[in-house]
Formats: structure tokens, C-alpha cells, sequence
């Protein structure tokens, strides 16, 4: 159980061009989802904190209108890149916290974006 | 101060040997804390919970909570190649709404 699948796994794009990536609990309703970007050879970076049906919470430094986030359901959040530069080439990862759980939070597999 | 620390590595030990991974963190009111196991190129993947202060034990892994030193580790017994991997050590903080991870110590298995 608790298996959090995240789409596309790799992508390519074309600066100036936007990027949705998606993340969905498979098997539980999660409350709360988060998406982190990692950057190589260092830890996660919560990036913000998102609840179903409300508007996110981004951390500071996040620029919100370059980073859009949509939690329509309680199974489903998109992170979407707008306007990408080569800078935002990372590794973004979305993780989801199971309502009731014991808070503990379950990652998807990550997607790795390459700007060009 | 970092909200969640842990020495970088890498940690290198021989097959079969106890591997002991440690994490202090700040935040005297954060009550849940996990360790988390990262492939390179991967995601993390949840490895064990602790709540209480004490021992928890799941398999070959032991999670050591002391809230008063604010300290936690991860021992891991009968180490494999196969636990080569950065090990994320993260801690509730704020309130406990977000989940704030420390920059991972790297554990090098040796045959």
C-alpha cells in the first residue's frame, strides 16, 4: 500500500515552454501533498505544501506564479513549470502525507527536468 | 543552525558489520521523525518511523530516539552492498506541518 505514482519520469523541453508534471496516491486519499526539488549531490527542498482544495503554500524563495500547483482532489496534485530556463533543471519529487495516517510521508518517483 | 544535521559521509563499512547513521535536529517540539533511504537518481523511500522516545527495530534496522539530546539514529545490522545508498534523516518541524530533511549521510558497503 501507499504507493504515490508521479508523471512523466524524465522531460525535455525547450526554454520559454511550461511543463505540467503530476502526482497521484494510487491506493490512499492524502490529505496533503508536498513537492521538493533536489538538485544533484544535496537534500530535499520543500518547495510547498499543498491541501485539497485550497491554494498552496510555497516556501520562501519559491516564486508562486512560475510554480503552479493544483490540488483538485484528494488523489491528484500537478506541479506545473511556467516559462522554464535552464536553471530550473532539477529533479522534482511530490510526496503525499495518507489521511489518518501517522503522518509519515510517501514519495512518487520523482521527475527529472532538463531545460534546454 | 541547520533544523535537521547529519554528517555527509560517506560512511564506509565492510559487509556484514553494523552501520550507525546519526541526526540532530533543533526544534525541541518535533515529535515525529523518519529515515528515509535514496538511490542515486531515485527518490527517498521510507525505511523506518519513531515516535517514542527508545529503540524501534524492523528487520536489520534499529531507529534510536532521545528527545532530551535531540538525537536520533539509524543502525543498521548486517550491513549489505545493497544498503550503499545516502540515507535522508527528516523531523517534523513548525508545528508539525512540515517534514524538513537533513542533507543525508552517504553509507559505502564493502565487500
Amino acid at each position: 500500500g501507499a504507493v504515490v505514482s508521479q508523471h512523466p519520469s524524465w522531460v525535455i523541453c525547450k526554454s520559454g515552454t511550461s511543463v505540467k508534471i503530476e502526482c497521484r496516491s494510487l491506493d490512499f486519499q492524502a490529505t496533503t501533498m508536498f513537492w521538493y526539488r533536489q538538485f544533484p549531490k544535496q537534500s530535499l527542498m520543500l518547495m510547498a505544501t499543498s491541501n485539497e482544495g485550497s491554494k498552496a503554500t510555497y516556501e520562501q524563495g519559491v516564486e508562486k506564479d512560475k510554480f503552479l500547483i493544483n490540488h483538485a482532489s484528494l488523489t491528484l496534485s500537478t506541479l506545473t513549470v511556467t516559462s522554464a530556463h535552464p536553471e530550473d533543471s532539477s529533479f522534482y519529487i511530490c510526496s503525499a502525507r495518507r489521511a489518518g495516517g501517522a503522518g509519515e510521508l510517501f514519495f512518487g518517483e520523482g521527475s527529472r527536468l532538463t531545460v534546454l | 543552525q541547520k533544523e535537521v544535521e547529519q554528517n555527509s559521509g560517506p560512511l564506509s563499512v565492510p559487509e556484514g558489520a553494523i552501520a550507525s547513521l546519526n541526526c540532530t535536529y533543533s526544534d525541541r517540539g518535533s515529535q515525529s521523525f523518519f529515515w528515509y533511504r535514496q538511490y542515486s537518481g531515485k527518490s527517498p523511500e521510507l525505511i523506518m518511523s519513531i515516535y517514542s522516545n527508545g529503540d524501534k527495530e524492523d528487520g536489520r534496522f534499529t531507529a534510536q530516539l532521545n528527545k532530551a539530546s535531540q538525537y536520533v539514529s539509524l543502525l543498521i545490522r548486517d550491513s549489505q552492498p545493497s544498503d550503499s545508498a545516502t540515507y535522508l534523516c527528516a523531523v517534523f518541524t513548525g508545528g508539525g506541518n512540515k517534514l524538513t530533511f537533513g542533507t543525508g549521510t552517504q553509507l559505502k558497503v564493502e565487500l
